[in-house]
């Protein structure tokens, strides 16, 4: 089975800041996995995913990941935040050939002026 | 250009009554997945569709019901309230499986429900 671990609830930030968003994730095979970003009201939509080649990763709105298999890791940075990066973030896994998602429980990111 | 959409956005319902939630999508993907979403527990699958009248169980289905009789169209009805459903509910999308996984979700607004 898997699972996946955000091991911060809530990372408040000040803006311009660098942060890490931390994701571990456990699995007895190989998934894809991904980071998914959701603003007040609004459904969740795709920052970034790893598949395969180079482990580092980069997606929308400036974000990274890093998918570090030896420490089962896919963690998220952005070297400087802004005040409308304020949501909550969510990793999740998909196992190969398995079109299902396993979540992680999200961190809200906070970003103060 | 509509993508995939929810209604209704809010609902508030008395326990024991029954509530459907539609979800439409106009991709035409295969698969189509219901979530619920709570405090401290993340995204929780309550059922998913591989196609028209095709659907499977996910980790939280007790109490709900799904069909597909349309690929467009997926909805989940909650046979009879009880406040422990008091959620809000995201439908999502996504390509088959023949990508090997690599398929991203495309989600739906969400629907808050509350049971009272």
């Amino acid at each position: 089975a898997q699972s996946v671990t955000q091991l911060d609830s809530q990372v408040p930030v000040f803006e311009e800041a660098p942060v890490e968003l931390r994701c571990n994730y456990s699995s007895s095979v190989s998934v894809y996995l991904f980071w998914y970003v959701q603003y007040p009201n609004q459904g969740l939509q795709l920052l970034l995913k790893y598949l395969s080649g180079s482990t580092l990763v980069k997606g929308i709105n400036g974000f990274e990941a890093e998918f570090n298999k030896s420490q089962t890791s896919f963690h998220l940075r952005k070297p400087s935040v802004h005040i409308s990066d304020t949501a909550e973030y969510f990793c999740a896994v998909k196992r190969y050939n398995f079109n299902k998602f396993y979540f992680g429980s999200g961190t809200k990111l906070n970003v103060k002026p | 250009d509509a993508g995939i959409t929810q209604s209704p956005r809010y609902k508030i319902t008395e326990t024991g009554r029954q509530v459907t939630l539609m979800c439409h999508q106009t991709w035409s993907h295969s698969y189509m997945f219901w979530y619920r979403q709570d405090l401290g527990h993340g995204l929780r699958l309550i059922y998913y569709s591989a196609a028209a009248d095709i659907t499977d169980k996910g980790e939280v289905s007790d109490g709900y019901v799904v069909s597909r009789s349309k690929t467009e169209n997926f909805p989940l009805t909650l046979e009879s309230a009880t406040r422990s459903q008091t959620s809000v509910y995201f439908c999502a999308s996504s390509e088959s499986a023949a990508g090997g996984g690599q398929e991203t979700q495309y989600f739906g607004p969400g629907t808050r429900l509350l049971v009272l």
